[in-house]
């Protein structure tokens, strides 16, 4: 699966728009681009997950760039429930071990 | 709906003890996953189980450790004898598609905390 790039924090004010960016330069035709996040003492949760097309869900919208090789997650009014670390993952819509790769993310800190 | 349920929550032993992990997935997902995150790392793959067979268990780190889910619902992770470096945080995860199906999503517990002192 196709490594990505995150940084490491970000802060962002409540009630704002949070803007996670993430570089996956070595993806391929068929990977798809999934987004988790972890709250603090609680585990992974889905988020958004695209091939090639802007998704919005009812959490976030999910832009993917022409050329796919990068992509922002958009929590469109962040509130402070929002802190946690945001997971950017490339994945092969099927691969054999059908495991997610999760690197460092992103630690999202919204503040009042 | 109950979600992917984890007990214990923390577990502390002393190393060489035995320590047995539970994870009962969602109802009706056939598909069950093990990953952890030891202190200061990433969060890893340990195995895949689709229904009670396991599908791929590349992630387990070596023989101490033994996956189960027999009848195909509720599984459990065995490490026996637990070394220090096993401490951190083991998450279950389970799924109703095949990863790769459109609407694919995994579905995480809580984790339990294992402390090996």
């Amino acid at each position: 699966d196709a490594k990505t790039t995150q940084p490491p924090s970000m802060d962002c004010a409540e009630g704002r728009a949070a803007n996670l960016p993430c570089n996956h330069s070595t993806i391929s035709g068929n990977e798809y681009v999934y987004w988790y996040r972890q709250i603090h003492s609680q585990g992974p949760q889905y988020i958004i997950h695209g091939l090639k097309n802007n998704e919005t869900n009812e959490m976030a919208s999910l832009i993917i760039t022409e050329d796919r090789k990068s992509s922002t997650l958009i929590l469109p009014h962040a509130t402070l429930r929002d802190t946690a670390v945001y997971y950017c993952i490339v994945r092969l819509q099927y691969n054999a071990g059908n495991m997610l790769t999760f690197g460092g993310g992103t630690r999202l800190m919204v503040k009042p | 709906e109950a979600g992917v349920t984890q007990f214990p929550s923390h577990s502390v032993i002393e190393k060489g003890q035995t320590v047995t992990l539970r994870c009962d997935p969602i109802s009706g997902h056939d598909n069950l996953y093990w990953y952890r995150r030891v202190m200061g790392k990433e969060i890893k793959f340990l195995l895949h189980f689709v229904k009670e067979s396991k599908q791929d268990e590349s992630g387990m780190p070596n023989n101490r450790f033994l996956a189960e889910r027999t009848g195909g619902t509720y599984s459990t992770l065995k490490v026996q004898p637990a070394e220090l470096e096993d401490s951190g945080v083991y998450f279950c995860a389970s799924s109703q598609d095949r990863m790769g199906t459109t609407n694919e999503k995994l579905f995480f517990g809580s984790g339990t905390q294992l402390s090996v002192l």
